[in-house]
């Protein structure tokens, strides 16, 4: 159970491009999703926590007119990096929160390697 | 502040067991959870601690002690796949995850 599905896997573009990342819960109904990134041999960076049908919050530093946050349903939020450029190229990986209760674990989707060139 | 302290790396042998220490200072405390990540992947849940003491699953097990603001992760019968790195995640008073860098864990034959 938990399963999360994050799509797509990779993505190789150009520069000025807008990237769309799909992550879904498959076996539960995910109240509460998780959008982090990740640069080599750093830790996770929490950008965006979203709820269902309410808008995602922010973290200190991350614009939010660039990375559009949209938690439509129980099961699908979708992440939007507009007009990427190579310094956002990164390891983006959704997780997903289900049952209400803060303390559950949160399950992560296999992460999406962007690659603006 | 918020803080985590675990060794950067270690290195053990297949078959055998080791102990991934790590101390923790968070603003407020709803528990600990331990995630293991391989290189270039996401994070996989192991284990989630909010009661002092053991949790063991399977070959692997974590302790907790709230009031030293400590746990570890004991792996044992070591594989070669569970070379990875491994996450001490404390949850602040905010239920926020407060991620460090791991413990990157080498296993030789």
């Amino acid at each position: 159970g938990a399963v999360v599905s994050q799509h797509p896997s990779w993505v190789i573009c150009k520069s000025g491009t807008s990237v769309k990342i799909e992550c879904r819960s498959l076996d539960f109904q995910a109240t509460t999703m998780f959008w982090y990134r990740q640069f080599p041999k750093q830790s996770l960076m929490l950008m965006a926590t979203s709820n269902e049908g309410s808008k995602a919050t922010y973290e200190q530093g991350v614009e939010k007119d660039k990375f559009l946050i949209n938690h439509a349903s129980l099961t699908l939020s979708t992440l939007t990096v507009t007009s990427a450029h190579p310094e956002d190229s990164s390891f983006y990986i959704c997780s997903a929160r289900g049952g209400g209760r803060e303390f559950q674990p949160q399950h992560f989707g296999d992460g999406t390697r962007l690659s603006i060139l | 502040g918020q803080n985590i302290d675990q060794p950067t790396e270690m290195t053990a042998t297949e078959g055998a067991i080791v102990q991934i220490n790590c101390t923790y200072q968070t603003s407020g405390f709803n528990g600990l959870f331990w995630y293991q990540q391989h290189a270039g992947e996401a994070p996989t849940f192991l284990s989630y601690n909010v009661l002092d003491g053991l949790e063991e699953k399977g070959r692997f097990s974590s302790f907790l002690s709230r009031s030293k603001g400590y746990s570890y992760l004991l792996l044992k019968e070591l594989q070669m796949k569970d070379s990875a790195s491994y996450l001490c995640v404390p949850l602040d008073s905010n239920y926020q995850l407060i991620w460090g860098a791991g413990t990157k864990l080498i296993i030789k034959p």
